[in-house]
């Protein structure tokens, strides 16, 4: 049972638009989000993060919202750039149990 | 500079057979973690770990098992490989209470 889903496997933008990540879960215990950022062969690496607290946590071109009413969470990539070109996972973690999931991955391509 | 390390980075491996996937960390971090990512699934945890001789099943354990002697190891064991654990393996830290992972480079593992 995916608790975090990202129902967008795919996703493609011109260079300087906007890219919208989106991600829903189901879980109310969740308490803190992530996005994380893979390049091939390479690992995941932390993006940006929001805490249930917030609605919103900017951090350069990278913005998250988060809407707990809806159970969904969006990253925004403005511009975007061709280095931008990635997989994106949305993490979603309870404290309560130290329950982190991730969802399956979005593949973003940034066209120059 | 502190860092996580995996090894091998590609392993092939016979059907039955034992196979052992080595993750180490300097960041000091008394939270370890694996995870298997498989196209669709994303990352589903295997096992995790919040401090020496302390070991928990994650969402996809059958098959695996780990042991936690010192802060920095976290081997992972497959006891006999199956086919359904061809993937890509990813081990993670973080420190205690965070629930920001850092993430290693990956080992790629097939099994015939």
């Amino acid at each position: 049972d995916q608790q975090v889903k990202q129902n967008s496997p795919s996703l493609s933008v011109q260079e300087g638009r906007i890219s919208i990540l989106n991600c829903d879960y189901t879980n109310s215990m969740f308490d803190y989000f992530l996005w994380y950022k893979k390049y091939p062969a390479e690992g995941p690496t932390f993006l940006i993060s929001i805490s249930s607290i917030k609605d919103k946590n900017e951090d350069g071109r990278f913005t998250v919202f988060l809407n707990k009413s809806a159970k969904h969470l969006s990253l925004h990539i403005v511009p975007s750039q061709p280095g931008d070109s990635a997989v994106y996972f949305c993490a979603a973690f309870a404290p309560a149990n130290n329950d982190m999931r991730f969802g399956a991955g979005t593949r973003l391509t940034v066209k120059p | 500079d502190a860092e996580i390390t995996q090894s091998p980075r590609h392993k092939i491996t016979e059907t039955g057979r034992q196979v052992t996937l080595a993750c180490h960390q300097t960041w000091n971090h008394n939270n370890m973690f694996w995870y298997r990512q498989d196209l669709g699934h994303g990352l589903r945890l295997i096992h995790y770990s919040y401090g020496v001789q302390d070991t928990n099943k994650g969402e996809v354990s059958d098959g695996y098992s780990v042991s936690r002697s010192n802060t920095e190891d976290l081997p992972l064991t497959l006891e006999s490989a199956a086919s359904s654990q061809t993937s890509v393996y990813f081990c993670a830290s973080s420190r205690q209470g965070g629930s920001e992972q850092f993430f290693g480079p990956g080992t790629r593992l097939t099994v015939l």
